[in-house]
């Protein structure tokens, strides 16, 4: 069975102080692995697609990295904006175009 | 841009009604899904469509039925809701085949009495 598991559950960091979000997958075929950031009472928020093991991608304060087992998304200097919920999501190779979801990560930023 | 459109935002419904989620994407997307979200279970998928007039259970289909009305518009039925069908429901939609990702809507919090 395909699962996406994220860690930790939660997270609260003081403003600057850099961290990891990590999502490991057990997937019978990786086709692409996705990245959304969520706020309160919103649709989440696409943030980086990777590929394939060693792909990485960056965005502000954001970096996103794979590997064969898992991904990280490592928030440097983080800042209270940066409070959200993250989602990793998988998609699966056999044709389907279903995505499977982790629980997500809730971070927290206090100022 | 508006993207994925879903009306209404807030419902309350007693045990037993029935209502019709809508969604609408104006991105040209070929596939459209409903997802539900719930505390501690992440997002689940319910129904998908991954082109006009085809239709496919997710992960969670039961107490729910779908029409995909054309290629932009996307509906989600409750026959006869119940209390387990409290929850935040999200319609996404994506390009078939492209490995692109899915584009959310703002979801309806739906609860049931």
């Amino acid at each position: 069975e395909d699962q996406v598991t994220q860690s930790p559950e939660a997270l609260r960091l003081q403003e600057g102080e850099s961290s990891s979000l990590n999502c490991s997958y057990t997937v019978s075929g990786l086709r692409g692995l996705f990245w959304y950031r969520q706020d309160p009472g919103k649709g989440p928020e696409f943030l980086f697609t990777l590929y394939s093991a060693g792909e990485e991608k960056e965005k502000e304060r954001l970096k996103a990295t794979l590997t064969k087992k898992e991904s990280f998304l490592h928030i440097t200097a983080p800042k209270p904006e940066d409070s959200a919920t993250y989602l990793c999501a998988v998609h699966v190779q056999g044709g389907s175009e279903k995505l499977v979801f982790g629980k997500g990560t809730k971070l927290t930023v206090n100022p | 841009n508006a993207g994925v459109t879903q009306t209404p935002k807030f419902q309350v419904l007693k045990t037993g009604q029935s209502m019709t989620l809508q969604c609408a994407q104006d991105m040209n997307h070929n596939s459209m899904y409903w997802y539900r979200q719930d505390p501690g279970m992440g997002l689940r998928l319910i129904y998908y469509s991954a082109s006009e007039g085809t239709t496919d259970k997710g992960e969670v289909p039961n107490g729910y039925n779908v029409s995909r009305l054309n290629k932009r518009e996307f509906s989600l039925r409750l026959e006869s809701a119940a209390p387990s069908q409290t929850s935040v429901y999200f319609c996404a939609s994506g390009q078939t085949y492209s490995n692109q990702p899915q584009h959310f809507g703002d979801g309806t919090r739906l609860s049931i009495l």
